[in-house]
């Protein structure tokens, strides 16, 4: 089935700093990746779309210039939580889609637990 | 706007019994609806899916039930097991679009 492998699983940041995260599609390609945060004890809450060679389309109270979102390759898309901060601490998953089987192959990353200090 | 969510933050089932968690949906211009789990500390897992234009699906221990009447989703684990211990969300995707939009969610504890 359709893999989607993100990383790093865990990383703690100074605040002020800038924190890169991957989202692959291991076995196949993906036009249209989804970027979520997830807090403690919440749903996830879908942060911006990221399109293969255009720009992300992010949901409205999201901060475009904060949450970079570059997704250069049908197989890869990362989002760079910049100048971060402790109330950007979360659980950053992403999800991407392969097209076809159940739930359109719609599948999701492993989630990435940033803290920032 | 448009929002999914649920009736039941916790449920509590003995082991070998059958759960059943509820979602309330407001967009009815949704088409689509997945219900998924999530472990702690991990993304969350595909369980099963519904089309609007069906009341009905079972998978392997699971079924899903929509009322489009009154905007409802359910899902039903029979003989619920340890291993079910988890979160579960209901989402919905929209009529052409690819956004998935989660619902609040539901923590599953399964007492042996």
């Amino acid at each position: 089935g359709a893999v989607v492998s993100q990383h790093p699983s865990r990383v703690i940041c100074k605040s002020g700093t800038s924190v890169k995260i991957e989202c692959r599609s291991l076995d196949f390609q993906a036009t249209t990746m989804f970027w979520y945060r997830q807090f403690p004890k919440q749903s996830l809450m879908l942060m911006a779309t990221s399109n293969e060679g255009s720009k992300a389309t992010y949901e409205q109270g999201v901060e475009k210039d904060k949450f970079l979102i570059n997704h250069a390759s049908l197989t890869l898309s990362t989002l760079t939580v910049t100048s971060a901060h402790p109330e950007d601490s979360s659980f950053y998953i992403c999800s991407a889609s392969s097209g076809t089987g159940d739930n359109y192959g719609y599948t999701f990353g492993s989630g990435t637990r940033l803290t920032v200090v | 706007g448009e929002s999914v969510g649920l009736h039941l933050p916790t449920l509590s089932v003995q082991e070998g019994d059958n759960s059943i968690i509820n979602c309330a949906y407001s967009n009815s211009a949704s088409d689509y609806f997945i219900w998924y789990k999530q472990e702690s500390g991990k993304g969350p897992q595909f369980i099963i899916d519904i089309r609007s234009n069906m009341d009905k699906r079972q998978g392997q221990r699971v079924t899903v039930l929509l009322n489009k009447t009154v905007k409802h989703l359910s899902l039903q684990i029979a003989a619920t097991q340890p291993g079910d211990s988890a979160v579960y969300f209901c989402a919905e995707r929209g009529t052409g679009g690819f956004k998935t939009i989660f619902g609040a969610g539901t923590r599953l504890f399964v007492k042996a």
